[in-house]
């Protein structure tokens, strides 16, 4: 166990839906990470939050949005959605000690996501 | 740009033998991080090993070691005497300087036959 928690760990909806993915960093840890796993994309980076803030972004697509809430926990928000996007999405989080550091990152469980 | 490649998509071996995992990496950064992440069938990923770009000491963790070697930017994972709980889908991944973010490679399937 991770100690990073992602809720819900399965998501059927259609196309053209809105869903939200929630997680729950490790305690203590700053950084939340979002990233995509499909077939055909493999493990991918889209967006990272620091203490609240966006600090970086990947492949995100302007469908995509993400927030992280004053306790950390951070929500991945998926709109407009299409076949290609069902996908595991995971959160990572991280300590993060400073840009010259890359601490390790901890990854949830998961959620998958099938659009029909 | 970073980038990461497992040649080895698949491999097959039976219990007990050795069996080596490549990472190729690219980086013009002097400084990075890389990484080896399990992802076995009930789908989570589980972090093996962090190393960074001055360290190029090998490591041995119980039946794993990692093999980093910076003239041939390779970073590749041993597993000695297999068993069956090692098969997963092997990640190798990469942090540039400066910035968070995990590239990674597209993975090796490990498959250990009884």
């Amino acid at each position: 166990d991770s100690g990073v928690t992602q809720t819900p760990k399965h998501l059927i909806t259609a196309t053209g839906q809105r869903v939200t993915l929630r997680c729950s960093p490790r305690s203590g840890d700053l950084s939340v990470y979002w990233y995509q796993q499909s077939l055909d994309q493999g493990l991918q980076f889209l967006i990272q939050y620091y203490n609240g803030e966006e600090r970086a972004k990947g492949n995100i697509l302007e469908r995509f949005s993400a927030q992280q809430f004053p306790d950390l926990h951070s929500e991945l928000n998926l709109s407009s959605l299409e076949l290609g996007d069902s996908a595991l999405y995971f959160c990572a989080s991280s300590v993060d000690r400073g840009a010259d550091i890359t601490d390790t990152q901890y990854f949830g469980p998961g959620t998958r996501l099938t659009v029909l | 740009a970073q980038k990461v490649t497992q040649a080895q998509t698949e491999i097959s071996v039976v219990e007990k033998e050795d069996v080596t995992l490549d990472c190729v990496y690219e980086t013009r950064d002097t400084t990075y991080y890389l990484f080896w992440y399990k992802q076995p069938p009930s789908g989570e990923l589980v972090f093996l090993i962090r190393r960074n770009s001055f360290d190029e000491q090998n490591e041995i963790s119980g039946r794993y070691s990692w093999n980093f070697q910076k003239s041939t930017s390779s970073f590749n994972f041993t597993i000695t005497a297999s068993q069956v709980v090692d098969s997963a889908v092997y990640f190798c991944a990469l942090s540039g300087q400066g910035a968070q973010k995990l590239v990674f490679g597209q993975g090796t399937r490990l498959t250990i036959n009884p």
